[in-house]
């Protein structure tokens, strides 16, 4: 069974701060690994999606790594802002040809302090 | 255009009441999804329509009903609900049901049962 992890639970930085976000993942049988925000009491906002075959992928100041031999995902945020505050979720989509659901990673709330 | 829409916002419903939640996706997507999410947690799937028809049910009890009356619309009939079952409940859509695609989700329908 998939299980994802995400660590630390909660992360609080000051305005400015490059930071790093961690997902991990139990079974590397995937087809993709989907990064959201969410934002207290809204729905998810689709950051970055990268497929089992690719390494990297860019969206803006954010920059997404997988190494699914290793069961690995990390997210790099460059110069952090106050808007980036929100709950980042990790999810992988599993390749297990039959219920290929999303499994979600708790998350990690993330605080940047102006 | 990436957007799902899902009304009402809120619902406040009793025990003995009969309540839809309506979702809705003008992008050509063919699979649409309903999650749960309790606070602090992560969203948990319940249902997939792909093209129309039910993919999946996740062992969801049968006081929720969904329903896909076209590939654009996914409603979930909600009759004799518990208090357990306050929570967010999230629309997502994606292109197809293959494992390739980002999900997109809606902003929620924030429940209360009462």
């Amino acid at each position: 069974k998939q299980e994802v992890t995400q660590i630390p639970a909660a992360l609080s930085v000051p305005e400015g701060e490059n930071l790093v976000l961690n997902c991990s993942f139990t079974d590397s049988a995937i087809y993709n690994l989907q990064w959201f925000r969410q934002d207290p009491g809204k729905g998810l906002t689709s950051l970055l999606l990268i497929q089992s075959s690719q390494r990297e992928q860019t969206s803006g100041r954010l920059n997404a790594s997988l190494d699914k031999s290793s069961g690995r995902s990390t997210v790099y945020i460059a110069a952090s802002q106050p808007g980036d505050s929100a709950t980042y979720l990790c999810a992988v989509r599993g390749d297990q040809g039959g219920s290929e659901k999303l499994v979600f990673g708790k998350g990690m709330k993330l605080t940047v302090n102006p | 255009d990436t957007e799902v829409t899902q009304t009402p916002k809120h619902l406040v419903m009793g025990m003995t009441n009969k309540k839809s939640l309506k979702c809705e996706q003008h992008m050509g997507h063919r699979a649409m999804y309903w999650y749960k999410q309790k606070a602090k947690k992560p969203p948990e799937l319940m249902f997939v329509y792909s093209y129309e028809k039910l993919s999946i049910n996740e062992s969801v009890p049968s006081r929720f009903s969904p329903e896909c009356p076209n590939s654009s619309l996914l409603n979930l009939h909600l009759h004799a609900l518990q208090p357990e079952d306050s929570a967010l409940y999230l629309c997502a859509s994606s292109q197809d049901w293959t494992g390739w695609e980002t999900q997109y989700f809606g902003p929620g329908t924030r429940l209360l049962v009462l």
